[in-house]
Protein backbone atom coordinates (compact mmCIF):
# COMPACT_ATOMS: atom_id res chain seq x y z
CA UNK A 1 0.00 0.00 0.00
CA UNK A 2 1.02 3.48 -1.07
CA UNK A 3 2.09 6.08 1.90
CA UNK A 4 3.18 9.45 2.12
CA UNK A 5 5.45 11.15 5.07
CA UNK A 6 5.65 14.69 5.99
CA UNK A 7 8.66 14.52 8.60
CA UNK A 8 7.96 18.19 9.95
CA UNK A 9 4.70 18.97 11.88
CA UNK A 10 5.05 22.84 12.39
CA UNK A 11 7.54 24.72 10.36
CA UNK A 12 8.11 28.65 11.32
CA UNK A 13 9.36 31.09 8.68
CA UNK A 14 9.82 34.32 8.23
CA UNK A 15 7.91 36.66 5.85
CA UNK A 16 10.59 36.90 3.04
CA UNK A 17 12.13 34.17 3.68
CA UNK A 18 12.61 31.15 1.21
CA UNK A 19 10.81 27.57 2.55
CA UNK A 20 10.79 24.04 1.54
CA UNK A 21 8.27 21.31 2.89
CA UNK A 22 9.38 17.87 2.55
CA UNK A 23 7.59 14.95 1.23
CA UNK A 24 8.39 11.27 1.36
CA UNK A 25 6.38 8.72 -0.39
CA UNK A 26 6.26 5.04 -0.62
CA UNK A 27 4.73 3.49 -3.89
CA UNK A 28 5.53 0.05 -6.18
CA UNK A 29 5.24 2.54 -9.39
CA UNK A 30 5.55 6.25 -10.57
CA UNK A 31 3.14 7.63 -8.52
CA UNK A 32 0.76 10.99 -9.29
CA UNK A 33 2.11 13.43 -6.56
CA UNK A 34 0.27 16.44 -5.22
CA UNK A 35 0.52 19.39 -2.84
CA UNK A 36 -2.48 20.88 -1.33
CA UNK A 37 -3.20 23.48 1.07
CA UNK A 38 -5.41 24.07 4.01
CA UNK A 39 -6.98 27.54 5.52
CA UNK A 40 -8.92 26.97 8.83
CA UNK A 41 -12.39 25.78 8.20
CA UNK A 42 -11.54 25.56 4.53
CA UNK A 43 -11.32 22.77 1.98
CA UNK A 44 -8.01 21.85 0.33
CA UNK A 45 -6.73 23.82 -2.61
CA UNK A 46 -4.28 22.12 -5.25
CA UNK A 47 -1.28 23.89 -5.75
CA UNK A 48 0.57 21.67 -8.06
CA UNK A 49 0.75 17.66 -9.82
CA UNK A 50 2.94 15.95 -10.78
CA UNK A 51 2.22 13.07 -13.16
CA UNK A 52 5.17 12.47 -15.77
CA UNK A 53 8.18 14.10 -17.18
CA UNK A 54 9.87 17.43 -16.48
CA UNK A 55 10.10 16.59 -12.49
CA UNK A 56 9.97 20.64 -11.48
CA UNK A 57 6.41 21.13 -11.44
CA UNK A 58 4.78 25.00 -11.19
CA UNK A 59 2.16 25.66 -9.59
CA UNK A 60 -0.13 28.64 -8.02
CA UNK A 61 0.56 31.43 -5.68
CA UNK A 62 4.88 31.25 -6.71
CA UNK A 63 5.26 27.57 -5.44
CA UNK A 64 7.01 24.86 -7.02
CA UNK A 65 8.30 21.34 -6.24
CA UNK A 66 10.53 18.48 -7.46
CA UNK A 67 10.07 14.86 -7.92
CA UNK A 68 13.57 13.06 -7.29
CA UNK A 69 12.41 8.94 -8.08
CA UNK A 70 15.72 7.91 -6.80
CA UNK A 71 14.88 9.39 -3.23
CA UNK A 72 11.42 9.09 -3.34
CA UNK A 73 10.77 12.87 -2.40
CA UNK A 74 8.46 15.62 -3.69
CA UNK A 75 9.44 18.87 -2.05
CA UNK A 76 7.38 21.97 -1.78
CA UNK A 77 9.53 25.38 -2.41
CA UNK A 78 8.75 28.84 -2.86
CA UNK A 79 11.37 31.11 -3.39
CA UNK A 80 9.67 34.24 -0.96
CA UNK A 81 6.28 33.31 1.25
CA UNK A 82 4.15 36.49 2.55
CA UNK A 83 1.96 35.92 5.14
CA UNK A 84 -0.94 35.00 3.71
CA UNK A 85 1.07 31.33 2.91
CA UNK A 86 0.27 30.30 6.76
CA UNK A 87 -1.76 27.44 6.61
CA UNK A 88 -1.50 23.63 6.68
CA UNK A 89 -0.03 21.68 3.93
CA UNK A 90 -0.36 18.34 3.00
CA UNK A 91 1.20 16.21 -0.16
CA UNK A 92 -0.56 13.78 -1.03
CA UNK A 93 0.08 10.48 -3.11
CA UNK A 94 -2.93 9.20 -5.57
CA UNK A 95 -3.23 5.07 -6.52
CA UNK A 96 -5.98 2.25 -6.08
CA UNK A 97 -6.83 2.59 -2.65
CA UNK A 98 -9.43 -0.09 -2.21
CA UNK A 99 -9.71 -3.62 -2.94
CA UNK A 100 -13.59 -3.88 -2.95
CA UNK A 101 -14.91 -2.51 -6.37
CA UNK A 102 -11.92 -2.70 -8.24
CA UNK A 103 -9.28 0.43 -9.45
CA UNK A 104 -11.06 3.27 -7.79
CA UNK A 105 -8.08 6.19 -6.67
CA UNK A 106 -8.42 8.02 -3.84
CA UNK A 107 -5.63 10.29 -2.08
CA UNK A 108 -3.39 9.56 0.42
CA UNK A 109 -2.53 12.18 2.28
CA UNK A 110 0.65 12.39 4.80
CA UNK A 111 0.03 14.16 8.28
CA UNK A 112 0.47 18.09 7.47
CA UNK A 113 2.93 20.90 7.77
CA UNK A 114 1.78 23.24 9.73
CA UNK A 115 3.44 26.66 8.25
CA UNK A 116 3.64 29.77 10.55
CA UNK A 117 5.00 32.81 9.29
CA UNK A 118 6.56 35.00 11.60
CA UNK A 119 6.59 39.01 10.62
CA UNK B 1 -14.38 30.10 -4.66
CA UNK B 2 -15.12 26.63 -4.77
CA UNK B 3 -16.71 24.76 -7.82
CA UNK B 4 -17.85 22.16 -5.83
CA UNK B 5 -20.46 22.85 -3.65
CA UNK B 6 -21.44 21.02 -0.16
CA UNK B 7 -24.45 21.78 1.54
CA UNK B 8 -24.85 22.62 4.42
CA UNK B 9 -21.99 24.39 6.29
CA UNK B 10 -22.41 23.04 9.49
CA UNK B 11 -24.63 20.35 10.86
CA UNK B 12 -25.84 19.24 14.34
CA UNK B 13 -27.71 16.62 15.04
CA UNK B 14 -28.29 14.14 17.62
CA UNK B 15 -27.33 10.07 17.26
CA UNK B 16 -31.03 8.77 16.78
CA UNK B 17 -31.25 11.27 14.20
CA UNK B 18 -31.25 10.82 10.27
CA UNK B 19 -29.67 13.49 7.80
CA UNK B 20 -27.99 13.95 4.43
CA UNK B 21 -25.10 15.89 3.09
CA UNK B 22 -25.23 16.95 -0.16
CA UNK B 23 -22.05 17.63 -2.85
CA UNK B 24 -22.80 18.95 -6.31
CA UNK B 25 -20.17 19.48 -9.63
CA UNK B 26 -21.00 20.78 -12.40
CA UNK B 27 -17.29 20.65 -13.96
CA UNK B 28 -18.12 17.63 -15.92
CA UNK B 29 -16.13 15.32 -13.78
CA UNK B 30 -16.91 11.89 -13.17
CA UNK B 31 -15.18 10.82 -10.10
CA UNK B 32 -16.56 12.06 -7.01
CA UNK B 33 -15.56 11.51 -3.12
CA UNK B 34 -15.94 11.67 0.77
CA UNK B 35 -13.16 12.53 3.23
CA UNK B 36 -13.49 12.51 6.72
CA UNK B 37 -11.12 14.46 8.66
CA UNK B 38 -10.59 14.97 11.98
CA UNK B 39 -9.19 18.51 13.86
CA UNK B 40 -5.66 18.55 13.10
CA UNK B 41 -5.14 15.20 11.14
CA UNK B 42 -5.13 14.93 7.65
CA UNK B 43 -8.10 13.48 5.20
CA UNK B 44 -9.02 9.88 5.30
CA UNK B 45 -11.02 8.68 1.94
CA UNK B 46 -14.48 6.87 2.65
CA UNK B 47 -16.04 6.33 -0.71
CA UNK B 48 -15.87 6.92 -4.35
CA UNK B 49 -17.62 7.41 -7.44
CA UNK B 50 -16.13 6.79 -10.68
CA UNK B 51 -18.67 6.26 -13.33
CA UNK B 52 -21.35 6.20 -10.92
CA UNK B 53 -19.84 2.90 -9.83
CA UNK B 54 -19.39 2.77 -5.79
CA UNK B 55 -16.09 1.83 -4.21
CA UNK B 56 -15.64 1.34 -0.37
CA UNK B 57 -13.37 1.82 2.25
CA UNK B 58 -14.15 -1.10 4.36
CA UNK B 59 -13.32 0.40 7.82
CA UNK B 60 -16.54 2.94 7.13
CA UNK B 61 -18.89 1.87 9.46
CA UNK B 62 -22.35 1.19 7.73
CA UNK B 63 -23.98 4.15 9.33
CA UNK B 64 -22.62 6.12 6.86
CA UNK B 65 -23.99 5.43 3.11
CA UNK B 66 -22.89 7.13 -0.27
CA UNK B 67 -25.49 7.87 -3.28
CA UNK B 68 -25.05 9.10 -6.10
CA UNK B 69 -28.18 10.10 -8.21
CA UNK B 70 -26.48 11.02 -11.24
CA UNK B 71 -22.66 12.11 -12.24
CA UNK B 72 -23.14 16.08 -10.72
CA UNK B 73 -24.70 15.07 -7.09
CA UNK B 74 -23.33 12.87 -4.15
CA UNK B 75 -24.77 12.41 -1.23
CA UNK B 76 -23.79 10.61 2.46
CA UNK B 77 -26.86 9.94 4.43
CA UNK B 78 -26.34 9.33 7.65
CA UNK B 79 -28.29 7.97 10.48
CA UNK B 80 -27.20 7.01 14.10
CA UNK B 81 -24.22 8.56 14.14
CA UNK B 82 -21.84 8.49 17.49
CA UNK B 83 -19.67 11.49 19.01
CA UNK B 84 -16.51 9.99 17.53
CA UNK B 85 -18.18 10.67 13.98
CA UNK B 86 -17.64 14.65 14.26
CA UNK B 87 -15.24 15.99 11.75
CA UNK B 88 -15.25 17.53 8.71
CA UNK B 89 -16.77 16.20 5.88
CA UNK B 90 -14.98 16.56 2.67
CA UNK B 91 -16.21 16.08 -1.11
CA UNK B 92 -14.15 15.88 -4.32
CA UNK B 93 -14.42 15.23 -7.81
CA UNK B 94 -12.19 15.21 -10.24
CA UNK B 95 -12.55 14.24 -14.25
CA UNK B 96 -11.20 10.61 -13.70
CA UNK B 97 -9.93 8.57 -10.78
CA UNK B 98 -6.24 9.50 -12.50
CA UNK B 99 -6.55 13.32 -12.61
CA UNK B 100 -6.11 15.72 -9.58
CA UNK B 101 -9.20 16.65 -7.14
CA UNK B 102 -10.82 19.71 -6.19
CA UNK B 103 -12.33 20.09 -3.26
CA UNK B 104 -15.48 21.67 -1.77
CA UNK B 105 -15.57 23.52 1.82
CA UNK B 106 -17.00 20.48 3.52
CA UNK B 107 -19.54 20.45 5.99
CA UNK B 108 -18.48 20.64 9.82
CA UNK B 109 -20.64 17.79 11.93
CA UNK B 110 -21.22 17.70 15.36
CA UNK B 111 -22.71 14.49 17.06
CA UNK B 112 -24.52 15.90 20.68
Amino acid sequence: AQSVTQPDIHITVSEGASLELRCNYSYGATPYLFWYVQSPGQGLQLLLKYFSGDTLVQGIKGFEAEFKRSQSSFNLRKPSVHWSDAAEYFCAVGASSFSSGGGADGLTFGKGTHLIIQP
Amino acid sequence: DTEVTQTPKHLVMGMTNKKSLKCEQHMGHRAMYWYKQKAKKPPELMFVYSYEKLSINESVPSRFSPECPNSSLLNLHLHALQPEDSALYLCASSLGVDQPQHFGDGTRLSIL
